[in-house]
């Protein structure tokens, strides 16, 4: 089973360069989530999703955008790559009915130099 | 106060010992509950539920204390590839969209 996969695994970017995390899971999940999570750090939510076409700002929006044209894929986008956005950025997904739990892609390691 | 709040840590402990993590939250509506594990680098895995009436898996003991608003996680007979940092995570779920709240983690380091 695939569950929740991310691409790329690791990238280096530029100060100033954009580029796009993509995220797709195979469970019919209706709730999508993007967290990052610095060195040491707890998990930090950026944006999240509870359908297609539906998506809302977590606790970090700023430099990032997302889009959820399809139940699968939520893809995030980062424009104008700052230093700050250096980061482990993980990707989860979630059934829509109460009290069940996320499950996370194995991440993408982003460094911005 | 903090939504969830755990002992960072490190717990430093011998193989073979046991040792309890508790989590603790703010939120009395909170309805569902999780340890996750997370390796050095790695994602989020789920461990456990947590159940009212108290859960075991293996050497896995996890309770929800309501009254007092907190969760614990037990571990008998540690291994050494028990050494991680455990995650616990609340849901208040209301209906709609969960705001789930992740506790920062507890080290656990199983020495030889």
């Amino acid at each position: 089973n695939a569950g929740v996969t991310q691409t790329p695994k690791f990238r280096i970017l530029k100060i100033g360069q954009s580029m796009t995390l993509q995220c797709t899971q195979d469970m019919n999940h209706n709730y999508m989530y993007w967290y990052r999570q610095d060195p040491g750090m707890g998990l930090k939510l950026i944006y999240y999703s509870v359908g297609a076409g539906i998506t809302d700002k977590g606790e970090v929006p700023n430099g990032y955008n997302v889009s959820r044209s399809t139940t699968e894929d939520f893809p995030l986008r980062l424009e104008l790559a700052a230093p700050s956005q250096t980061s482990v950025y993980f990707c989860a997904s979630s059934y829509s009915r109460g009290g069940q739990p996320q499950h996370f892609g194995d991440g993408t390691r982003l460094s911005i130099l | 106060r903090k939504e969830v709040e755990q002992d960072p840590g490190p717990f430093n402990v011998p193989e073979g010992a046991t040792v309890a993590f508790n989590c603790t939250y703010s939120n009395s509506a909170s309805q569902s509950f999780f340890w996750y594990r997370q390796d050095c680098r790695k994602e989020p895995k789920l461990l456990m539920s947590v159940y009212s009436s108290g859960n075991e898996d293996g050497r896995f003991t996890a309770q929800l204390n309501r009254a007092s608003q907190y969760i614990s996680l037990l571990i008998r007979d540690s291994k050494l590839s028990d050494s991680a940092t455990y995650l616990c995570v609340v849901n208040p779920f209301s209906g709609g969209y969960q705001k789930v709240t992740f506790g920062i983690g507890t080290k656990l380091q199983v020495i030889p």
